[in-house]
């Protein structure tokens, strides 16, 4: 079945120091691959996605993510974090079900806390 | 652009009683839009699937006579939770997908709804 795992529920780092997520899928074709952040009592932004084409995927606020299919991955990265940052990290793969509709299966989310 | 809208953006109202929840795109047609609920601190249950003109399809264990969901037209689709009680109380999330008829760039994305917080007294 497809999956998406986010193996670090809770990660800390201080302001400044670099950042990597980690998000691996397990899915049979293609994937069409999403990172999406929320942040406290707001809506779900789109940081960048992966549909074909260069594996680097640069994004917004800084972000930037590297499909691996060899390792089934999709991490995120920010080489200097700010304290803005802090927030709910979701990854995400877009597949079809049965009824040939479009669906997003989602981690169970980073929560990432930034310390001044 | 590929913005959409919910609202109302929060609600609270007395168990037994019915709250609608609706889901705008602002600037593009949705063929397909999506209904999440959100626990707090946890990650997004997709409830069901709906299409324009169609039935909705829902998710394995979503009662389709608890949340009734239309989708009239192809920029508004509407979340009905019926006989509401407090543990219907949640976080819910609507997405809309543009379709193939869109920007190549946005087809396969979701563009989501701010989000629609419930209480049930």
């Amino acid at each position: 079945a497809q999956s998406v795992t986010q193996p670090d529920i809770h990660i800390t780092v201080s302001e400044g120091a670099s950042l990597e997520l980690r998000c691996n899928y397990s899915y049979g074709a293609t994937p069409y691959l999403f990172w999406y952040v929320q942040s406290p009592g707001q809506g779900l932004q789109l940081l960048l996605k992966y549909f074909s084409g260069d594996t680097l995927v640069q994004g917004i606020k800084g972000f930037e993510a590297e499909f691996k299919r060899s390792q089934s991955s999709f991490n995120l990265r920010k080489p200097s974090v700010h304290w803005s940052d802090a927030a709910e990290y979701f990854c995400a793969v877009a597949l079809y079900d049965a009824g040939n509709n479009r669906k997003l299966i989602w981690g169970l989310g980073t929560s990432l806390a930034v310390n001044p | 652009g590929a913005v959409v809208s919910q609202h109302p953006s929060w609600v609270i109202c007395k168990s037994g009683t019915s709250v609608k929840i609706e889901c705008r795109s602002l600037d593009f047609q949705a063929t397909t839009m999506f209904w999440y609920r959100q626990f707090p601190k946890q990650s997004l249950m997709l409830m069901a699937t709906s299409n324009e003109g169609s039935k909705a399809t829902y998710e394995q264990g979503v009662e389709k006579d608890k949340f009734l969901i239309n989708h009239a037209s192809l920029t508004l689709s509407t979340l009905t939770v019926t006989s509401a009680h407090p543990e219907d109380s949640s976080f819910y999330i609507c997405s809309a997908n543009p379709g193939q008829g869109a920007i190549s760039r946005t087809y396969n994305e979701q563009f989501f709804g701010p989000g629609t917080r419930l209480t049930v007294l």
